[in-house]
């Protein structure tokens, strides 16, 4: 099956700062979320980007389909961007996402 | 705005035990899935419904897991018996033209 992988696993930032979160896929996708857990474990959707870039607030994404890649900015990061952060694909042969083992953000005042 | 609803948020229970839970998707959402997601990993798929049809259970346990959607809405997962090892969070999500919408989750601590 289609593998995904995220970099950082972890990353700590001060508040402020900004970040990319990257997510590379082995395979061609047709569907690209991110998602936001929670500490009480809420998958919270951030984007769906199959390809192209999109910008919602201090957040941005940009999926490259060709290049089998997806990058998640955080501009002026704030405490309550902290928790995990995932991206999850689906591919061709598949109507699930399979999504990645994450990134751990921290973000400290 | 629409959520997906699963109850209960947590559960405790012992090894061998039965647990079940429930979930009921956004209105108008036709495929539901269910999916675990053990502590520090991203979330996999157990069984996908698209109405009241199985299209993916190829991970699903099926010696003690099971999954039903009779009338196409609301489904519920059940495990008998527990284990130790099923000790992990049960999310639930419903899809709506590509995009998948999830539940806050049961979390389940079998002892």
């Amino acid at each position: 099956g289609i593998q995904v992988e995220q970099s950082p696993p972890d990353l700590i930032l001060q508040e402020g700062a900004n970040s990319t979160l990257r997510c590379n896929f082995s395979d061609s996708v047709n569907n690209l979320q991110w998602f936001h857990q929670n500490p009480w474990g809420q998958l919270i959707n951030l984007f769906y980007i199959p390809s192209g870039t999109k910008q919602n607030g201090r957040l941005s994404a940009t999926t490259v389909a060709t290049e089998r890649y997806s990058l998640l900015y955080i501009s002026s990061s704030q405490t309550t961007d902290s928790g995990v952060y995932f991206c999850a694909v689906r591919d061709t042969g598949r109507r699930a996402l399979t999504f990645g083992s994450g990134t751990r953000l921290q973000v400290q005042p | 705005e629409a959520e997906v609803a699963q109850s209960p948020r947590y559960k405790i229970t012992e090894k061998s035990q039965a647990v079940a839970f429930w979930c009921d998707p956004i209105s108008g959402h036709a495929t539901l899935y269910w999916y675990r997601q053990i502590l520090g990993q991203g979330p996999e798929l157990l069984v996908q419904f698209q109405d009241e049809s199985v299209v993916d259970d190829s991970q699903l346990p099926k010696d003690r897991f099971s999954a039903e959607r009779l009338k196409g809405v609301d489904s519920t997962l059940k495990i008998q018996p527990a284990e130790l090892g099923d000790s992990a969070m049960y999310l639930c999500a419903s899809s709506f033209g590509g995009i998948q919408y999830f539940g806050a989750g049961t979390r389940l601590s079998v002892l």
